[in-house]
């Protein structure tokens, strides 16, 4: 069974650095695309970086030289290391799986919750 | 970045009606649209991919279609459980991009 587990998020002030995990089981990570994407309180979905299986990475804009995508073959686990952390970096963030290498998540984890605030 | 228009915004029906969401891309991006649900709390869950092929376990209820740059989302006949936010999602270019969701409550 595809599992997605997210951990790492919490309370955070301007400025600071996070770094999220997402561990996987039933598929292996290095073999897919995988993203993350992040949901602002209350606000719609919003794509945040993707590493593809032969490891190059893509971001927003709005994260571009503040995040890092990365993932560890033998844990199975994604991350993603946030610095320079903004209020409006505050959402949930979700691992989510690429099925086909084309931008189709067909798994996603339960999310974690970063707050940025002072 | 390719920006996905999605309408309406909300939307209040009955349980049995039909119920129709539409979204409309910046410029044409074939047939590379998704459609997910997102219930409170929850994460999104694919639905339809490509545009209108159902997710292999999701209900025939569910249906999607195209027309140029134009893409419509149909409940047939709502049921209590589909109470949700619905998205859509181009995946034609970098950065994949959202509608800014609708969210589907029941009259």
């Amino acid at each position: 069974e595809v599992q997605l587990v997210e951990s790492g998020g919490g309370l955070i002030q301007p400025g600071g650095s996070l770094r999220l995990s997402c561990a996987a089981s039933g598929f292996t990570v290095s073999s897919h695309y995988m993203s993350w994407v992040r949901q602002a309180p209350g606000k719609g979905l919003e794509w945040v970086s993707v590493i593809y299986s032969g490891g190059t990475t893509y971001y927003a804009d709005s994260v571009k030289g503040r995040f890092t995508i990365s993932r560890d073959n033998a844990k199975n686990t994604l991350y993603i290391q946030m610095n320079s952390l903004r209020a409006e970096d505050t959402a949930v963030y979700y691992c989510a799986r690429d099925r086909a290498a084309v931008g189709t998540f067909d798994y996603w984890g339960q999310g974690t919750l970063v707050t940025v605030s002072s | 970045d390719i920006q996905m228009t999605q309408s309406p915004s909300s939307l209040s029906a009955s349980v049995g009606d039909r119920v129709t969401i539409t979204c409309q891309a910046s410029q044409g991006i074939s047939n590379f649209l998704n459609w997910y649900q997102q219930k409170p709390g929850k994460a999104p869950k694919l639905l339809i991919f490509d545009a209108s092929n159902l997710e292999t376990g999701v209900p025939s209820r569910f249906s999607g279609s195209e027309s140029g740059t134009d893409f419509t989302f149909t409940i047939s006949s709502l049921q209590p459980e589909d109470i949700a936010t619905y998205y859509c999602q181009q995946y034609d270019n970098l950065p994949y991009t959202f509608g800014q969701g609708t969210k589907l409550e029941i009259k």
